[in-house]
């Protein structure tokens, strides 16, 4: 069943701006993570944030959680245009004896050059 | 030094037709996965193996049978092949424990015509 939700389908922004996507998700997780996948390639792991952490950093990434609220943002700070790509999120509700992500349906990303 | 290597990357075949898809790790990861990615770009989980162990078969038709002679390989089968099977098949590896993100292939497109 599906458990991200992502927000908005579609971002396009100019080169240098800021990007902000948003993933809201039903049941209590583990962790959360977001992936890229480039057009006709594998999804890319790019950052993993448990679920009590609040926020995360990875270079020009910015992730954070509210698990109140079932909700993540990835931002991407002074976007280049290799970051054109579709990003998702993905969810880790699983029990014990098992690890399995939910994937949302991605937000598509254009950064005009 | 591919992580996740999956073969072939492109396969047409007719209705009815039986096709393998290759999946092979060099990353000592101990669970393998199968997704399947529509038209939409959802990506939903079919598979999961822990050391060679099925661990996750989600709700998808008996025609579709995985394999794994070792933990370094998860083939997929798919027998009697029907027109809704075209997607893109991505496999993936990880480590069991929460925190660690997945390392996927980069897809096989199947187009069943």
């Amino acid at each position: 069943s599906q458990q991200g939700e992502e927000d908005p389908q579609a971002l396009s922004i100019q080169e240098g701006e800021n990007a902000t996507m948003n993933c809201s998700y039903k049941t209590s997780i583990n962790n959360l993570q977001w992936y890229r996948q480039n057009s006709g390639r594998g999804l890319v792991h790019l950052i993993l944030i448990r679920s009590n952490e609040r926020e995360k950093h990875s270079g020009r990434l910015r992730v954070t959680l509210d698990t109140s609220k079932k909700s993540s943002s990835l931002l991407i700070t002074a976007s280049r245009a290799a970051d054109t790509a579709s990003y998702f999120c993905a969810t880790d509700q699983s029990g014990a004896g098992s690890y399995q992500l939910t994937f949302g349906k991605g937000t598509k990303l254009s950064v005009i050059p | 030094d591919t992580a996740v290597s999956q073969t072939p990357k492109y396969l047409v075949t007719q209705m009815g037709n039986d096709k393998s898809i290759k999946c092979e790790q060099n990353l000592g990861h101990d669970t393998m996965y199968w997704y399947k990615q529509d038209s939409k770009k959802f990506l939903k989980i079919m598979f999961s193996y822990n050391n060679k162990e099925l661990i996750i078969n989600e709700t998808v038709p008996n025609r579709f049978s995985p394999k794994s002679p070792d933990k370094a390989h998860l083939n997929l089968h798919i027998n009697s092949l029907e027109l809704g099977d075209s997607a893109v098949y991505f496999c993936a590896s990880s480590q069991s424990h929460r925190g660690s993100g997945y390392t996927f292939g980069s897809g096989t497109r199947l187009t069943v015509v």
